[in-house]
């Protein structure tokens, strides 16, 4: 089992429309979790880190289940500019302070 | 406000040639610094990560080096290039707070390398 997954999707969505990705993770012990976002041919940049309660930030809302051990991310009001993929990132947990990444959705927004 | 520098952006290099890509941070002191590549149309795969000056960890077996010969400078390096390590190579750092947890990890603009 990967240490972190995600559906590769692609989501082809229309501009506007409301998408959701969900990511799961295996180890029960990890304490800090974000979302990237990586554009074609470019380096990951960070979107959102995600806290336990939950957060939002403008259009884009990350959600955090302990229990199920699964990160969501959902976003609103889609636009062009929103195409990428998105990866989810996961701490070690060990000593050595590394993140775990996803291999990524890709998400696509047309006119 | 800090920043984190790589070159060259793209490389084009022979089977066999040596290789020094080079990765700078500027405006914060003492990161964690990180190697990963990411070949075509995969995720990202850690090569390096290095918590201090002359600390260097390796993840993976390969025929790629790092050295981390000041604070904020971490390179990464190859006696004799193999057609498989053509990729996107792509520097990062963090910081480490609290002492405990793993910090958000920030990256360079990457160096895309092309083995033929």
């Amino acid at each position: 089992r990967k240490e972190v997954e995600q559906d590769p999707g692609p989501f082809n969505v229309p501009e506007g429309a409301t998408v959701a990705f969900n990511c799961t993770y295996s180890n029960s012990a990890s304490q800090s979790f974000f979302w990237y976002r990586q554009d074609c041919r470019k380096e990951p940049k960070l979107l959102m880190s995600v806290y336990s309660s939950g957060n939002e930030d403008g259009r884009f809302t990350a959600q955090l289940n302990r229990a199920s051990q699964y990160i969501s991310l959902l976003i609103r009001d889609s636009k062009l500019s929103d195409s990428a993929t998105y990866l989810c990132v996961v701490s070690k947990m060990d000593s050595s302070y590394k993140l775990i990444f996803g291999s990524g959705t890709r998400l696509l927004v047309r006119p | 406000s800090q920043t984190i520098h790589q070159w060259p952006a793209t490389l084009v290099q022979p089977v066999g040639s040596p290789l020094s890509l080079e990765c700078t941070v500027e405006g914060t002191s003492n990161p964690n610094l990180y190697w990963y590549r990411q070949a075509a149309g995969r995720g990202l795969q850690l090569l390096f990560y290095s918590v201090g000056i002359g600390q260097i960890s390796s993840e993976v077996p390969q025929n790629l080096s790092a050295s981390r010969p000041q604070d904020r400078q971490f390179i990464l390096s190859s006696k004799k290039l193999l057609l498989s390590d053509s990729g996107f190579y792509l520097c990062a750092w963090s910081r480490i707070w609290g002492g405990a947890f793993p910090d958000t990890q920030y990256f360079g603009p990457g160096t895309r390398l092309t083995v033929l």
